[in-house]
């Protein structure tokens, strides 16, 4: 069975320093595909970056990166410079060929000035 | 352009009435999903369209119905509902089943 785990219900970080977002994953499944949404208030889930099982490098957009080791099956989000915009929940989220998206429980993070 | 438009925002409805979510999609993506989700928990998947068949159906109570009326919309047709399914109805579509989802804005549901 796939499984996420978000240990961190919450994070906070001052603006325009780094911060990561702890996810790891359980699956059988050697093909998979780890994703990050951000979720503001608003209630969008915005898509913010994809890890393929196969991919020799870490995925990159922006001032997003994962930091994804394949032997401790994680998949970390770094935000680095972060901006007030950023405060909103994460969801780390898995799939594996066409089953559904399994969602981790979410970590807040909350971005002060 | 990944934009998937929701209407209406925000619905209120009494147990007996009858009413429709819409999603919307111009990304010629051929997957379409439907989500509950409860405050302070992940989105749970009710309804996976592909190629406008529907593909999977989480065990969701028969007072909501999907319908996807072409490869652009999809349609959630709500009826005698309960409070308890007062939450954020979440649409997502994707190129085809198993990329990449995008997500609309979600339709806030009070129901009393």
């Amino acid at each position: 069975a796939q499984k996420i785990t978000q240990t961190q219900p919450g994070m906070f970080v001052q603006e325009k320093e780094a911060v990561t977002l702890d996810c790891t994953y359980d699956t059988s499944d050697p093909s998979y595909g780890l994703f990050w949404y951000k979720q503001p208030s608003s209630g969008e889930m915005i898509f913010l970056i994809y890890q393929g099982s196969y991919d020799q490098q870490n995925a990159t957009e922006g001032r997003y990166s994962l930091n994804f080791q394949k032997a401790r099956k994680s998949a970390n989000l770094v935000i680095s410079a972060s901006q007030l915009g950023d405060s909103a929940m994460y969801f780390c989220a898995m799939k594996t060929g066409f089953q559904k998206l399994v969602f981790g429980t979410g970590t807040r993070l909350l971005v002060s000035p | 352009d990944t934009e998937v438009t929701q209407t209406p925002k925000h619905l209120v409805m009494g147990m007996t009435n009858k009413k429709s979510l819409k999603c919307e999609q111009h990304m010629g993506h051929r997957a379409m999903y439907w989500y509950k989700q409860k405050a302070k928990k992940p989105p749970e998947l009710m309804f996976v369209y592909s190629y406008e068949k529907l593909s999977i159906n989480e065990s969701v109570p028969s007072r909501f119905s999907p319908e996807c009326p072409n490869s652009s919309l999809l349609n959630l047709h709500l009826h005698a509902l309960q409070p308890e399914d007062s939450a954020l109805y979440l649409c997502a579509s994707s190129q085809i089943l198993g990329e990449t989802q995008y997500f609309g804005p979600g339709t806030r549901l009070l129901v009393l």
